[in-house]
C-alpha cells in the first residue's frame, strides 16, 4: 500500500499562473482533506470531502478549488496562484468512523 | 481564532527524561484529541489519541492526559530519546456535523539531545 500519495512534491509558479494538486490514496478512504501548512501556523484546512462528488469549504478556501471525480482522488486548484499561497500543502484521508487522519507527504509550492 | 493552542513552540529535553507537551483548546464541543509527529519533509503521522470520556490514554512511552474542566491536554513521552526529536501537533475534533474535520495547534518542535 502505497497509502496518501501527492504531485508534485515541489513546484514553483510564478503570480496568475495555474496548477492542479493531485492527491491520491489507496485505503478506500472516503473522505479526503487538503490542509496547508505555513510557518508558525500549524496545519488549516483548506476544503474537504466525505464522499465521491462532494466537496465542502474548510477554514481557509478562498483561491482555491477542488474536485472529487474518483473516491480515490482529490484535486487541489489554484487558479490564478498568488504570493500568499505559497505554502506546503498536505493532502489527508480518513475513514467515516475513525478521527484519525492519513496525511501525504506534502507538496511544496513556492508563488513568485 | 485558534481554538487549539500550543503555546510553546519549542521544547528541549535531554535523552532520557520526560518531555511534556501542552495543549488548550477553547471549544468545550470538543470530544476527541489526537497527537500529530511531524519529521521534515515529511507528513504529519498519528501518534495518540484521547477521547473526551476518558482523562488518560498510554500507548508505550507516549501518554495523554485529558483535563476537560481546564480544557487542557498534555502529551508526556518517558524515557525521551534523540529519534522523538519532531513537531508535534495537537488535534481536536467536535465530531458532528464536521464529519471528522481536526482542528491543529500550531505545533510545538521536541528537541531531544544526547
Amino acid at each position: 500500500n502505497a497509502g496518501v500519495t501527492q504531485t508534485p512534491k515541489f513546484r514553483v509558479l510564478k503570480t496568475g499562473q495555474s496548477m492542479t494538486l493531485l492527491c491520491a490514496q489507496d485505503m478506500n478512504h472516503e473522505y479526503m482533506y487538503w490542509y496547508r501548512q505555513d510557518p508558525g501556523m500549524g496545519l488549516r484546512l483548506i476544503h474537504y470531502s466525505v464522499g465521491e462528488g462532494t466537496t465542502a469549504k474548510g477554514e481557509v478556501p478562498d483561491g482555491y478549488n477542488v474536485s472529487r471525480l474518483k473516491k480515490q482522488n482529490f484535486l487541489l486548484g489554484l487558479e490564478s496562484a498568488a504570493p500568499s499561497q505559497t505554502s506546503v500543502y498536505f493532502c489527508a484521508s480518513s475513514r467515516p468512523t475513525t478521527y484519525e487522519q492519513y496525511f501525504g507527504p506534502g507538496t511544496r509550492l513556492t508563488v513568485t | 481564532d485558534q481554538q487549539v493552542k500550543q503555546n510553546s513552540p519549542s521544547l528541549s529535553v535531554q535523552e532520557g527524561r520526560i518531555s511534556i507537551l501542552n495543549c488548550d483548546y477553547t471549544n468545550s464541543m470538543f470530544d476527541y484529541f489526537l497527537w500529530y509527529k511531524k519529521y521534515p519533509a515529511e507528513g504529519p503521522t498519528f501518534l495518540i489519541s484521547i477521547s473526551s470520556i476518558k482523562d488518560k490514554n498510554e500507548d508505550g512511552r507516549f501518554t495523554v492526559f485529558l483535563n476537560k474542566s481546564a480544557k487542557h491536554l498534555s502529551l508526556h513521552i518517558v524515557p525521551s530519546q534523540p529519534g522523538d526529536s519532531a513537531v508535534y501537533f495537537c488535534a481536536a475534533s467536535d465530531g458532528g456535523s464536521t464529519l471528522g474535520r481536526l482542528y491543529f495547534g500550531r505545533g510545538t518542535q521536541l528537541t531531544v539531545w544526547p
